[in-house]
């Protein structure tokens, strides 16, 4: 069975802070992979990167950056210099690779960032 | 390009009524997968269909249903209607697994789900 574990319930921040949420999965498959989602509060799942398993290299994309360490098991965002539009509910999430199934995601609980002007 | 498309966006039953919800996909798009919403056990896949053949399913009990249609519409149904069944439903479309294909959902605004 596939797992994913967001720790951080509730994260607040002033403006320009730097934040991580953190994010641990558990799963018997070889190849994966791995998600992050930010939710606005119109609803919305928006698809902020997509990793595979096979490739553990950090990737940065303006503000945000992620790091996945397979050995820990975690695939870590941090937001760097936060802004008041980066409030929403994140989630991380696992897929199967194999053909076919990879979109049947296991998400996690979500953490709510709250940046404050 | 527009997004994906979900009707209605709000409803409201009572208990042991059925409801209906549509989605339509992005253009192209030939996969559609449901997910619902709670704030007790979060996102959780209801099923998947791909060229009107579900392929994969959850674990939800027979009364939650879906088909897809030719021009990859779908919509989902619930029967008998439970006070637990109130949440965001949410539907996501992507490309197959074709080669070039990043594999990413794209979310619909969902349709939030009242039971009385």
């Amino acid at each position: 069975a596939q797992k994913v574990t967001q720790a951080q319930t509730e994260i607040s921040v002033v403006e320009k802070e730097d934040v991580t949420l953190d994010c641990v999965y558990e799963t018997r498959d070889t190849t994966y992979y791995l998600f992050w989602y930010k939710q606005p509060p119109s609803g919305e799942l928006v698809f902020l990167i997509r990793r595979n398993s096979f490739d553990e290299q950090n990737e940065i994309s303006g503000r945000y950056s992620w790091n996945f360490q397979k050995s820990t098991s975690s695939f870590n965002f941090t937001i760097t210099a936060s802004q008041v539009v980066d409030s929403a509910v994140y989630f991380c999430a696992l897929s199967p690779y194999s053909g076919g199934s990879n979109y049947k995601l296991t998400f996690g609980k979500g953490t709510l960032l709250t940046v404050n002007p | 390009k527009a997004g994906v498309t979900q009707t209605p966006r709000y409803l409201i039953k009572t208990r042991g009524q059925q409801v209906t919800l549509s989605c339509s996909p992005i253009s192209g798009h030939r996969s559609v997968s449901w997910y619902q919403q709670t704030p007790g056990q979060g996102l959780q896949f209801l099923f998947e269909y791909f060229s009107e053949t579900q392929r994969n399913k959850g674990n939800f009990p027979g009364r939650f249903s879906g088909r897809q249609f030719s021009n990859s519409r779908s919509e989902m149904n619930v029967s008998t209607l439970e006070l637990g069944d109130s949440a965001l439903y949410l539907c996501a479309s992507s490309l197959s697994r074709d080669r070039g294909n990043t594999g990413e959902l794209f979310f619909g605004e969902g349709s939030r789900l009242t039971v009385l």
